[in-house]
């Protein structure tokens, strides 16, 4: 089954305590995106990757890192999570960047920084 | 500023009943607008994409439109079931960029 998968579903961590978000995806596409949803913000981007070894900021990076370093895979890292980061957090993937292609989302994240 | 503003915020209707999202834009050079339908506690899952020469579009019983002039897309739901509740998010796209929508959180009672 075609599907981007995110783990974990659920954290609870302590500020500063670094985190990682792991998301695969099994479609062999070659964008993929890390968002987060807040009340009445919508969905925001936070980082994204057209390809390989290829990543950029998107409109809410700070405090955020990304790698890249193979197709499927597309980590969120947080170094040291703070309070305002806490957040529903969802990574999405899409055969190519710009909106042509639909893109296919993860079941998200939920994120709790006390 | 690129933007993208949809109505209403939320909506309650009852089972059986049709009702209409708006989704107006003001994202410049327009590439196309798609909605997607986000259950809760689920991500958002792609319905329709409209592009600049299309003015209509259905998907089982959801109709989009799209009046590129005013820069204003509808989405429409016929006879609604209890399985459509849930957030719409009109996403508007440029050449490099994804605007999204705040989206319209629709409750259908039986």
């Amino acid at each position: 089954e075609a599907q981007v998968t995110q783990n974990p579903r659920y954290l609870i961590t302590v500020t500063g305590k670094k985190l990682t978000v792991t998301c695969s995806q099994n479609m062999n596409h070659e964008y993929m995106s890390w968002y987060r949803q807040d009340p009445g913000l919508g969905l925001r981007q936070i980082y994204y990757s057209m390809n390989v070894e290829v990543t950029d900021k998107g409109d809410v990076p700070e405090g955020y890192k990304v790698s890249r370093k193979e197709k499927r895979n597309f980590p969120l890292i947080l170094e040291s999570p703070s309070p305002n980061q806490t957040s529903l957090y969802f990574c999405a993937s899409s055969l190519s960047g710009g909106g042509g292609q639909p893109q296919h989302f993860g079941d998200g994240t939920r994120l709790s920084i006390l | 500023k690129n933007q993208v503003e949809q109505s209403p915020q939320s909506l309650i209707i009852l089972e059986g009943k049709n009702c209409t999202l708006q989704c107006n834009y003001t994202v410049s050079p327009f590439s196309n607008l798609r909605w997607y339908k986000q259950d809760t506690g689920r991500g958002p899952v792609s319905l329709t994409i409209m592009t600049f020469s299309e003015n209509t579009k259905s998907n089982r019983r959801y109709t989009a439109t799209l009046d590129a002039d005013t820069k204003q897309s509808s989405l429409h739901i016929t006879a609604s079931q209890l399985s459509d509740s849930a957030s719409y998010i009109c996403v508007v796209s440029n050449t490099d960029k994804l605007i999204f929508g705040t989206g319209t959180r629709l409750q259908v009672f039986p």
